[in-house]
């Protein structure tokens, strides 16, 4: 069974520009959730979708939103790109949300 | 609320002496807990998880962790660390939210495990 598969792996962008990130999900996995990894701030929560909704959100800005397609694959779009969004953003899929996640490899993003 | 506090940012041992490393919580409902591996430019693995179906847990690599509600912990060790263990290793709670009906997990800052030869 193939794992969380995120793309790219590596992005670089500069100040102001906006980012999507692309997580395609364990098959059979409808719940896919996003953090975002820094050494100042660790781990944080951003969204988990379950069947195409928005079930829980961190405390993150708007720039920060997402969606889930039909095929449970999900995207996450960062607007208005600021140096300390540079991050590895981490997607993780599970059956259900109180259940073991599995992550993928994650995308880091350089915002210079 | 609930939160986690993993409470050594680092642990420096041997290879082949024991390994512990500590976490407590609190959450203001039944939580499910967890230890996750990250090894480095990699995503996180799954160690083991607490279910409630007994208190000591045994996950992967020799990995096991004791619940004790009394103390508010989940403390993981191993007898013996491999080289291959040195990592980041983060405790994660996940609880019910206070609107009920989803689960939002919080991970603790980690634990970076050095394991010398």
């Amino acid at each position: 069974k193939a794992g969380v598969t995120q793309t790219p792996r590596y992005l670089i962008k500069t100040r102001g520009q906006q980012v999507t990130l692309s997580c395609s999900p364990i098959s059979g996995h409808r719940s896919v959730s996003w953090y975002q990894q820094t050494p100042g701030q660790g781990l944080q929560f951003l969204f988990e979708y379950f069947s195409e909704t928005q079930r829980n959100k961190g405390n993150f800005p708007g720039r920060f939103s997402g969606r889930q397609f039909s095929n449970s694959r999900s995207e996450m779009n960062v607007s208005t790109l600021e140096l300390g969004d540079s991050a590895l953003y981490l997607c993780a899929s599970s059956l259900r949300s109180d259940d073991i996640q599995y992550f993928g490899a994650g995308t880091r993003l350089s915002v210079l | 609320a609930q939160s986690v506090t993993q409470l050594d940012s680092h642990v420096s041992v041997s290879e082949g002496t024991p390994v512990l490393l500590r976490c407590n919580y609190s959450s203001s409902y039944s939580p499910s807990l967890f230890w996750y591996v990250q090894h480095p430019n990699k995503g996180l693995q799954l160690l083991l998880k607490y279910t409630s179906a007994a208190t000591l847990v045994k996950g992967i690599n020799g990995f096991e962790a004791e619940f004790k509600k009394s103390e508010t912990s989940f403390h993981l060790t191993k007898p013996s660390a491999h080289m291959s263990d040195a990592a980041e290793y983060f405790c994660v709670v996940t609880g019910e939210s206070a609107s009920g009906g989803s689960y939002i997990p919080t991970f603790g800052r980690g634990t970076s495990l050095i394991v010398h030869p």
